[in-house]
């Protein structure tokens, strides 16, 4: 499975939009995007994945570029409860379609 | 809705005892993983098992630890002898195992081995 790059930390204002990045300039043609996140001492939540187009969720969106080198994950309103360790994971047919986590981003909303 | 169950919740063990973990996947849900999740790290798979058969346990310690899914429903995970390095999260993962479905985690249990 292809390897993804994420910030180790990001801060954002309650209230305001959190973009978290994701490369994964490995990623193969049928290789899924996947994003998980882990509040602190529970087990990681599934949020939204996707293959090629844009997908939006009562949770997020997930914005996916052409090329499929590069993704954003938008919580469009953050809040306090959204403070968590996010992980970007690309999920392919290599090993029985497990999900490989890498260390995620930390995100901090703030009042 | 439906949620993977893990049990225990909290688990302290001495060193060189053994000690076990189960987990109750989601009706249905043929595929079954484990993991392993160090303080600071993201979560390591251990074990994957498609139904009853083990589809994935190149990073099982297989001295130490053992798994099963005898029905191919629930699980247990076992660690004999526990070593003060396992102390750790173990997290059960299920899903129906299509590449285009998700895994849904049980809470986990947290091992501390002392």
């Amino acid at each position: 499975d292809a390897k993804t790059t994420q910030p180790p930390s990001m801060d954002c204002a309650e209230g305001r939009a959190a973009n978290l990045p994701c490369n994964h300039s490995t990623i193969s043609g049928n290789e899924y995007v996947y994003w998980y996140r882990q509040i602190h001492s529970q087990g990681p939540q599934y949020i939204i994945h996707g293959l090629k187009n844009n997908e939006t969720n009562e949770m997020a969106s997930l914005i996916i570029t052409e090329d499929r080198k590069s993704s954003t994950l938008i919580l469009p309103h953050a809040t306090l409860r959204d403070t968590a360790v996010y992980y970007c994971i690309v999920r392919g047919t290599g090993g029985g379609n497990k999900l490989t986590f890498g260390t995620g981003t930390q995100l901090k909303v703030e009042l | 809705e439906a949620e993977v169950a893990q049990s225990p919740r909290y688990k302290i063990t001495e060193k060189s005892q053994a000690v076990a973990f189960w987990c109750d996947p989601i009706s249905g849900h043929a595929t079954l993983y484990w993991y392993r999740q160090i303080l600071g790290q993201g979560p390591e798979l251990l074990v994957q098992f498609q139904d009853e058969s083990v589809v994935d346990d190149s990073q099982l310690p297989k001295d130490r630890f053992s798994a099963e899914r005898l029905k191919g429903v629930d699980s247990t995970l076992k660690i004999q002898p526990a070593e003060l390095g396992d102390s750790a999260m173990y997290l059960c993962a299920s899903s129906l195992g299509q590449l285009n479905t998700e895994a849904f985690f049980g809470q986990g249990t947290r091992l501390t081995v002392v």
